[in-house]
């Protein structure tokens, strides 16, 4: 089944530095990976999805980039705020009818003022 | 709409009691998802649902551990009897479908066994 390794495991970062956080998968077949957000002591929310008929997606201070190829993903923070300390976690899974999106393991970001 | 709404928000019970958690979805959505969360072991997925009907429960701890979906406003995560390591916030999440569809969380569920 599919596997989704996720680094680093923390990270902490200068308040307006970049932050970058790496996924790798397993199942080739995976086409849809996005990304959660979870503030402390609050629900994870999706923050950007990317699918597998692109390379990058960006929103604002965030990008995700895809390598097919490499099997992996990553999130990128620009100019980061303190608002975006939180556990972040990179997920991915396939179009299927029975199939299930598997989470990476998350990277707790903390933010430096 | 309200969102996933998670009941109770807290539970505290004692060792070898039964513990009830309950999730309504949003309403269309058609997938339902049980997740538990520790410091220890992330965020795992316990169960899920397609259309009312369980498609995999291959992330269920042990036979303590159960889940139904009666109907698609509605679904129950049961525990019995509970143990301490047991301990953990539980998630319930909804999606427009099983995979490639946006999950929305609930507030969760913080359990704790003494």
């Amino acid at each position: 089944g599919e596997n989704v390794e996720q680094h680093p495991s923390t990270l902490s970062v200068q308040e307006g530095d970049s932050a970058v956080i790496k996924c790798t998968y397993s199942d080739s077949a995976s086409n849809y990976f996005p990304w959660y957000k979870q503030e402390l002591g609050k629900r994870p929310q999706l923050i950007i999805d990317i699918r597998s008929n692109v390379g990058e997606k960006k929103d604002q201070r965030i990008a995700v980039t895809l390598n097919k190829t490499a099997k992996h993903f990553s999130l990128h923070i620009t100019e980061t705020q303190p608002e975006d300390s939180a556990v972040y976690f990179c997920a991915a899974s396939k179009d299927s009818s029975a199939s299930k999106i598997i989470f990476g393991s998350g990277t707790r970001l903390s933010i430096r003022p | 709409d309200a969102g996933v709404i998670q009941s109770p928000r807290h539970e505290v019970t004692e060792m070898g009691q039964e513990v009830t958690l309950r999730c309504k979805p949003i309403s269309g959505h058609n997938s339902l998802f049980w997740y538990r969360q520790t410091m220890m072991r992330g965020l795992e997925l316990l169960i899920y649902f397609n259309n009312n009907v369980p498609i995999d429960d291959s992330g269920m701890p042990e036979d303590r551990f159960s889940a139904k979906m009666p109907n698609a406003s509605f679904s129950t995560l049961k525990i019995q009897p509970s143990e301490p390591r047991d301990s953990a916030v539980y998630f319930c999440a909804s999606s427009l479908g099983l995979s490639i569809y946006e999950q929305y969380f609930g507030p969760g569920t913080r359990l704790t066994v003494t």
